[in-house]
């Protein structure tokens, strides 16, 4: 199985903050990458695709970069509801695996 | 747009077996791009993807749960469900049933449905 790792595991912003978070995968994935976010008691919410393209109706201060075995998601301008856990998951090969999160709460 | 909702006990005794089924609306499971999925959630902790049955009814697993799952699909009713059977108290998590969107080589889950807590206790 492909090991997918995040950093930091929590942080703490401010609202109108440039928040960036990591996930590394245990050997390449190229850009089969998504990210996903979750609210308490909500399910995930896709964010990004293929490392670097923005699901439909989400935010433009969401962005994605990266390939091979590093990539990273950030918010620019934090906003209030983006007080969320993040994931990361890759789609290279099944079974399917996500990242322990990054939990962004407020400072 | 596509919605999903899982349905099921909340409540399974250890060694039973666990029954959970998704309905899909506006849209159907047989045709698209797609393939069906669970992910299960373990309270405060990550997710962990379960299995997929494709618009054909093939069906792969994550081997973690060593054979003990089983992906089905009614197309009669716009249903596929997950069993998963000899449940002990690690199996105890919120079950997502989410949709797997295929698109030239990438792929992704969403929408996701809102989840249901299934506790397994004597």
């Amino acid at each position: 199985d492909i090991q997918m790792t995040q950093s930091p595991s929590s942080l703490s912003a401010s609202v109108g903050d440039r928040v960036t978070i990591t996930c590394r995968a245990s050997q390449s994935i190229s850009s089969y990458l998504n990210w996903y976010q979750q609210k308490r008691g909500k399910a995930p919410k896709l964010l990004m695709y293929a490392a670097t393209s923005l699901q439909s109706g989400v935010p433009s201060r969401f962005s994605g970069s990266g390939s091979g075995t590093d990539f990273t998601l950030t918010i620019s301008n934090l906003q209030p509801e983006d007080f969320a856990t993040y994931y990361c998951q890759q789609n290279y090969n099944t079974p399917f695996t996500f990242g322990p999160g990054t939990k962004v709460d407020i400072k | 747009q596509v919605q999903l909702q899982e349905s099921g006990p909340g409540l399974v005794k250890p060694s039973q077996t666990l029954s959970l089924t998704c309905t899909v609306s506006g849209g159907s499971i047989s045709s698209g791009n797609y393939y069906w999925s669970w992910i299960r959630q373990p309270a405060g902790k990550g997710l962990e993807w379960i299995g997929r049955i494709s618009t054909i009814g093939t069906t792969d697993y994550n081997p973690s749960l060593k054979s003990r799952g089983t992906i089905s699909a009614d197309r009669s009713k716009n249903q596929f469900s997950l069993n998963l059977s000899s449940v002990t108290a690690a199996d105890t998590a919120v079950y997502y049933c989410a949709r797997l969107t295929y698109k030239s080589s990438w792929n992704w889950f969403d929408p996701w449905g809102q989840g249901t807590l299934v506790t397994v206790s004597s």
